[in-house]
């Protein structure tokens, strides 16, 4: 009840081309779904976040979508840049309850943009 | 302004020692949570903190525990250290609502 599954576990995408990730989740009570981005040896940090009530939201050249129905929320990095290298995270949480402030982590997605 | 602030940023610890890890949470927040990250995974929840009282725990054994002072910082104690025990320990904080969550660079702690 509590997994987020992200996939793929890497990606190789050539610079100026889109980057998508994508992740699943099981439990309808999660409201709140963020994407991190982390680079080696640092913490995640927060890229884009997302609540149920919206379809989509976008970020400079970080989109979210996000399907309620089908339960299941993706990125897209567009005009990837070498930069843009590192490996990404969904989560997920829910607000209230004994689960409250709790992050749920995808395995994780390890992008890598070429020049 | 300063974000989570994590120490130490590396260290070594013998099985069946104990270790203290430190956090310092963003300013303006005063929740302030754990996750163990192992290597090419996801980070795992241990435990939050809020008002100096444990308010969430994930799965991990009694070994785990966990302080949070009246400035709002918080520390992770980790008693007798298991090979598996090998992480990056990451502080997360967030304000009094939630959200959004601020993350440290972590500690890298690597038990022999």
């Amino acid at each position: 009840q509590q997994q987020v599954k992200q996939s793929p576990q890497s990606l190789i995408v050539q610079k100026g081309g889109i980057s998508i990730i994508n992740c699943a989740y099981e439990n309808t009570a999660f409201d709140y779904f963020p994407w991190y981005q982390q680079f080696p040896g640092k913490g995640p940090a927060l890229l884009i976040a997302i609540r149920p009530d919206v379809s989509e939201k976008k970020e400079g050249r970080f989109t979210i979508s996000f399907n309620k129905s089908a339960k299941q929320f993706s990125l897209h990095i567009m005009d990837s840049q070498p930069g843009d290298s590192a490996t990404y995270f969904c989560a997920a949480s829910k607000a209230g309850g004994t689960s409250y402030g709790k992050l749920t982590f995808g395995q994780g997605t390890i992008l890598t943009v070429h020049p | 302004d300063a974000g989570v602030t994590q120490s130490p940023t590396h260290l070594i610890k013998t099985r069946g020692q104990q270790v203290t890890l430190r956090c310092s949470p963003k300013s303006g927040h005063d929740t302030v949570s754990w996750y163990q990250q192992a290597l090419g995974q996801g980070p795992q929840f241990i435990f939050q903190y809020y008002e100096e009282e444990e308010r969430q725990r994930g799965n991990f054994p009694d070994r785990f525990s966990g302080h949070q002072f009246p400035n709002y910082s918080s520390e992770l104690n980790v008693n007798a250290l298991l090979l598996g025990d090998s992480a990056l320990y990451l502080c997360a904080s967030s304000p009094a609502g939630g959200r959004p969550y601020t993350f440290g660079s972590g500690t890298r702690l690597t038990v022999v």
